[in-house]
């Protein structure tokens, strides 16, 4: 079973609808991320959390909003969709011990493709 | 503002030469680079990560090294197959930001044709 998994796969809505992406991992990381990513522009940062009472806004925050409902999950809204949020939508976790402290790799869900019509 | 660049979008070998992609930092000094793997329509997946004290790290057959002098790094994939055909992203954090939060590249696409 895959660590951190994103629902749905792919959307297609309209202008103007709320749309809520959530991602859910068991890999038990306090740090959640969610990115964006579009041709051309690479991953650029949301928002992330770095704990359950923990929100953060990123580069792109404009138009989104996040809820961290457990350690283990972490939802992204659009709470009135527009063309321009269509992307490929990307969660990730962190772990913030071990051997590498705060080096640690991010470890990505498989995406969510989002089309705004 | 904080800015990492990998200058090339497409890098094209043949099979068995080694490929060299590059990622570039300006305004300000990462403690650290990671490089990660991202096949199309998929997340990306971690490789390598070289902390600003290393001058080189490796892993089977890839290689990866930091030059603060030139705020570069280098990433190299020795012997290529067609199997490493993908995207390769670079990210990196300041050590003065917020811990745990990266900035990435935009990738280097590489192909191996055969």
């Amino acid at each position: 079973d895959a660590d951190v998994t994103q629902t749905p796969r792919n959307r297609i809505t309209k202008t103007g609808k709320r749309i809520m992406l959530e991602c859910s991992q068991t890999k038990g990381h306090d740090r959640m991320y969610w990115y964006r990513q579009d041709p051309g522009l690479g991953l650029r940062l949301i928002y992330y959390s770095f704990d359950v009472k923990d929100i953060n806004k990123g580069e792109i925050s404009d138009g989104y909003s996040v809820s961290r409902q457990a350690q283990a999950k972490f939802s992204l809204s659009l709470e009135s969709a527009i063309p321009n949020q269509t992307a490929l939508y990307f969660c990730a976790t962190s772990d913030t011990g071990g051997a590498g402290g705060w080096y640690n790799e991010q470890f990505f869900g498989p995406g969510t493709r989002l089309t705004v019509l | 503002s904080q800015k990492i660049e990998q200058n090339s979008e497409a890098l094209n070998i043949q099979e068995g030469k080694t490929a060299t992609l590059t990622c570039n930092y300006t305004n300000y000094s990462p403690a650290y680079l990671q490089w990660y793997r991202q096949d199309p329509g998929r997340g990306p997946v971690f490789l390598l990560l070289i902390r600003e004290n290393e001058k080189e790290k490796r892993k089977e057959r890839l290689k990866v090294t930091f030059d603060t002098t030139l705020k570069q790094s280098l990433f190299h994939i020795t012997a290529s197959q067609p199997a490493d055909s993908a995207t390769y992203l670079c990210a990196s954090a300041d050590r003065g930001s917020t811990l745990g939060r990266l900035y990435f590249g935009r990738g280097t696409q590489l192909t191996v044709w055969p």
